[in-house]
């Protein structure tokens, strides 16, 4: 039982080049997020998938885009990297995303570098 | 006012002293608490759920003060390795978005 894996956990980019991070999880989750987190910033949400079939934007969705391949991955695709999406990447997910206590679980990360 | 927030501190104690930590909602209608720990350039972790009658895990104590619209997580008898950053996490029960605070620096020093 894995959790919650992604891929890769290092990544450097030039300005331009596009890549995708990957996600997944094998807890039967219903809901997938995309988090960055910079230094003094706390983590801000890129995306959401609140079920399979379904993506929204989240608090800072620009230059980025996602896809829920199924249940168990959520993709994260930046088409033209930039310095400012410099930045580590979390993807978590939770059993739900309306009730109480649905508390949660993140991947270890992506530490990604723009030059 | 931000929806989630928090001390920064950092708070700075001895091993075996307790600390605690305070965090604020503005939301009325938030319904789920949670306290994660992160340490340096790692995933946050959850440490405990916070239910509205209190709750403990070892040497950790939640509480919740719907009133005043804060929790507080309360660490007794501090361990070196409880040198973290503390995520006060709250969500409503009808959205899908949880908000996190920024965080609560501890460094626990011999």
């Amino acid at each position: 039982n894995a959790g919650v894996t992604q891929t890769p956990k290092f990544q450097v980019l030039k300005t331009g080049q596009s890549m995708t991070l990957q996600c997944a999880q094998d807890m039967n989750h219903n809901s997938m997020y995309w988090y960055r987190q910079d230094p003094g910033m706390g983590l801000r949400l890129i995306y959401y998938s609140a079920s399979e079939g379904t993506t929204d934007k989240g608090e800072v969705p620009n230059g980025y885009n996602v896809s829920r391949l199924n249940k168990r991955e959520f993709s994260l695709r930046l088409e033209s990297a930039a310095p400012s999406q410099t930045s580590v990447y979390f993807c978590a997910s939770s059993e739900r995303t309306t009730g109480v206590n649905s508390p949660l679980h993140f991947g270890n990360g992506t530490r990604l570098t723009v030059t | 006012r931000k929806e989630v927030e928090q001390d920064p501190g950092p708070f700075n104690v001895p091993e075996g002293a307790t600390v605690a930590f305070n965090c604020t909602y503005s939301n009325s209608a938030s319904q789920s608490f949670f306290w994660y720990r992160q340490d340096c350039r790692k995933e946050p972790k959850l440490l405990m759920s916070v239910y509205s009658s209190g709750n403990e895990d070892g040497r950790f104590t939640a509480q919740l003060n719907r009133a005043s619209q804060y929790i507080s997580l309360l660490i007794r008898d501090s361990k070196l390795s409880d040198s973290a950053t503390y995520l006060c996490v709250v969500k409503t029960g009808g959205s899908y978005i949880p908000t996190f605070g920024r965080g609560t620096s501890l460094i626990v020093h011999p």
